[in-house]
């Protein structure tokens, strides 16, 4: 069975700080996806980024970036700079490839909240 | 961009009423998922479709059912609403397999 855990609920940081949001996985397949979503107060989640079980090229966007290790089954996310505009919820999740529509199982999410 | 849209943001219906939850996706998406959401306990999946009235149990899929006649459509039904199924509802869909989900507003279903 697939198994994605957020350990941290909550995080609150003030505006400029770096912030990492940890992401540890289970799986027994050699081929799979993990992605992370934002959900905004507004309510919609967002997809940020996939990767694939075979990729472990750090991924840098702007001002976020992400490190996957498959050593230790974690896909961890990192806010440089934060602005009260990333406050929202952060969804860390698993895709089975082998499975009918490749369903993913998700984290249980982690709040950020970024004070100015 | 892809567009997932719901029928309704919110919702208020009694015991015992048969609900339909609908949700369309614009962009050919072979894959549709109905998600649960609720406090504390994250995304969970109800049911999910892989191609036109094709379905599979997530991992709730108690007291719901689902409905794939078009491949843009998938609907939740809930066939007795309980008070326990107050929840938000989130429809998803995705291109294939191991490709990133996108997400509709989501519905606010209180049963009261």
């Amino acid at each position: 069975a697939q198994k994605v855990t957020q350990a941290q609920t909550e995080i609150s940081v003030v505006e400029k700080e770096d912030v990492t949001l940890d992401c540890v996985y289970e799986t027994r397949d050699t081929t799979y996806y993990l992605f992370w979503y934002k959900q905004p107060p507004s309510g919609e989640l967002v997809f940020l980024i996939r990767r694939n079980s075979f990729d472990e090229q750090n991924e840098i966007s702007g001002r976020y970036s992400w490190n996957f290790q498959k050593s230790t089954s974690s896909f961890n996310f990192t806010i440089t700079a934060s602005q009260v505009v990333d406050s929202a919820v952060y969804f860390c999740a698993l895709s089975d490839f082998n499975t009918n529509a490749g369903k993913s199982t998700f984290g249980d999410g982690t709040t950020l909240t970024v004070k100015p | 961009d892809v567009k997932v849209t719901q029928s309704s943001r919110y919702l208020v219906k009694r015991t015992g009423e048969k609900v339909f939850l609908e949700c369309v996706q614009d962009m050919d998406h072979e894959n549709m998922f109905w998600y649960r959401q609720d406090p504390g306990l994250g995304l969970r999946l109800i049911y999910f479709s892989y191609d036109v009235k094709m379905k599979e149990k997530g991992d709730i899929p108690e007291g719901y059912s689902v409905s794939r006649e078009k491949k843009e459509r998938f609907s939740l039904i809930l066939e007795s609403a309980s008070t326990n199924q107050t929840s938000m509802y989130l429809c998803a869909s995705s291109e294939d397999r191991g490709h990133e989900q996108y997400f509709g507003p989501g519905t606010r279903l209180t049963v009261t």
